[in-house]
């Protein structure tokens, strides 16, 4: 298994550029995340999926918008790069069980420096 | 809204030594999980251990231990027998388990280094 999977690792873009990060995993997870982490911040929450076809914003959504067609994969796409957004992006993914959660699974991040 | 504070940004303790990270947190929920997570240099998020609030049993993971205290809001993270692998970033996070989103909400971080 390869757990989750974020593509790229390191991406500079100019503002005002697009893109999209890529993240999917294989375990069969119904909630899907994605985070940004800032030094002295922690880590929070941008968007958030509880199944294919249902997505809802976290608590920093702005310049910033995903989809979940597939189980597996949960793009976050940046409409148009500004400096602020320069962070470490990070995808989790966690089995909706009964009974309790017991963690999400991060995937190994994106760097992403606007410029 | 829930709010988690780590009021030690950086710690550093000699190796074997035993070392404690602070976490406290604000909620009106009864039900809910704390988690603490590790972030190497490598920068992969690791689940260290994870407590259930409707039991009074701290959780123990190996040489990781939880001080849970309910009615401080108080969840510290100990670890004995500090190894040099243990250096990283530790998070505290929090997270109420309602009905759709299982959200976590975390902590700023202590930066942790064990010297040799």
């Amino acid at each position: 298994n390869a757990g989750v999977t974020q593509t790229p690792k390191f991406q500079v873009l100019k503002t005002g550029q697009s893109m999209t990060l890529q993240c999917a995993q294989d375990m069969n997870h119904e909630y899907m995340s994605w985070y940004r982490q800032d030094p002295g911040m922690g880590l929070r929450l941008i968007h958030y999926s509880v199944g294919a076809g249902i997505t809802d914003q976290g608590e920093v959504p702005n310049g910033y918008n995903v989809s979940r067609s597939t189980t597996e994969d949960f793009p976050l796409r940046l409409l148009s790069a500004a400096p602020s957004q320069t962070s470490v992006y990070f995808c989790a993914s966690s089995l909706r069980r009964t009974g309790g959660n017991y963690g999400y699974t991060f995937g190994s991040g994106t760097r992403l420096t606007v410029v | 809204a829930q709010t988690v504070t780590q009021s030690q940004p950086e710690m550093s303790v000699q190796e074997a030594e035993t070392v404690t990270l602070s976490c406290t947190y604000d909620t009106s929920e009864n039900n809910y999980y704390l988690f603490w997570y590790k972030q190497p240099p490598s920068r992969q998020m690791i689940l260290v251990i994870r407590q259930e609030a409707y039991k009074q049993q701290n959780a123990t993971e190996n040489r990781f231990s939880v001080n849970f205290q309910k009615a401080a809001k108080s969840f510290s993270l100990k670890i004995s027998d500090s190894q040099l692998g243990d250096t990283a970033m530790y998070f505290c996070a929090f997270m109420k388990p309602d009905s759709g989103a299982q959200k976590l909400v975390f902590g700023q971080g202590t930066r942790l280094t064990i010297n040799p």
